[in-house]
């Protein structure tokens, strides 16, 4: 399964749009991305998942490049409460065996 | 119910001790999963289960971990002879259905242990 990379910790000030970028260089061709969100005391939460190029919902967008070596989470207008942890997974059907890593830990400023 | 269950939501016992871990996944949803979480850690893959199919047990850590599901869904994780080590939260998660590549797991709140 393809291996992923993320930063440790990135800090935000509210309102500003965050973008968290994973690597993943390795990816096969049937692997999807996706992301988890999770909150202190609270199990991950889905947020996004894509294959190529742009998906965006009411919560996030992820920008994937052509050769999906990379994506990118983007939140708009964060706030307070974005405060989380953010999982970056790449894998295919049975990829929820793999750890979650440590994943990138969001703090948003006042 | 709405979402997945898990209880209870803290335990705290002695090492030595066995305990049972209980999840209730949204109903429906025929994949259950446990994960165990160590402070300031990712989760950490315990163990599958798919419908009527053989459990995947292949990231138990030991033998002292077990699990089981009655009747396709509630779960019990059972850590026998706890140890100091095995304080973690553990997390229990379904899907509607593992074939699909895009799917997606809801977790609940997660047990949080402590093994004095």
């Amino acid at each position: 399964l393809a291996k992923t990379t993320q930063p440790i910790s990135m800090d935000s000030y509210e309102g500003q749009e965050v973008n968290i970028t994973c690597s993943h260089n390795n990816i096969a061709t049937n692997d999807y991305i996706t992301w988890y969100q999770q909150f202190p005391s609270q199990g991950p939460r889905f947020i996004i998942q894509g294959y190529k190029t742009k998906v965006t919902n009411e919560v996030a967008s992820l920008f994937i490049p052509a050769d999906r070596k990379s994506s990118t989470l983007s939140l708009p207008r964060v706030s307070l409460s974005d405060t989380a942890v953010y999982y970056c997974l790449v894998g295919p059907e049975g990829y929820q065996k793999v750890t979650f890593g440590i994943g990138t830990k969001l703090q948003v400023i006042p | 119910g709405a979402g997945v269950s898990q209880s209870p939501s803290n335990k705290v016992t002695e090492k030595g001790k066995d305990v049972e871990l209980r999840c209730d996944p949204i109903s429906g949803h025929t994949a259950l999963y446990w994960y165990r979480q160590s402070l300031g850690q990712g989760l950490e893959f315990l163990i599958y289960f798919q419908g009527n199919s053989a459990p995947d047990k292949s990231g138990l850590p030991s033998d002292r971990f077990s699990a089981e599901r009655t009747g396709g869904s509630v779960s019990t994780l059972t850590i026998q002879r706890t140890q100091q080590e095995d304080s973690a939260v553990y997390l229990c998660a379904s899907s509607i259905d593992r074939v699909a590549t895009n799917e997606k797991l809801f977790f609940g709140s997660g047990t949080q242990l402590s093994v004095l």
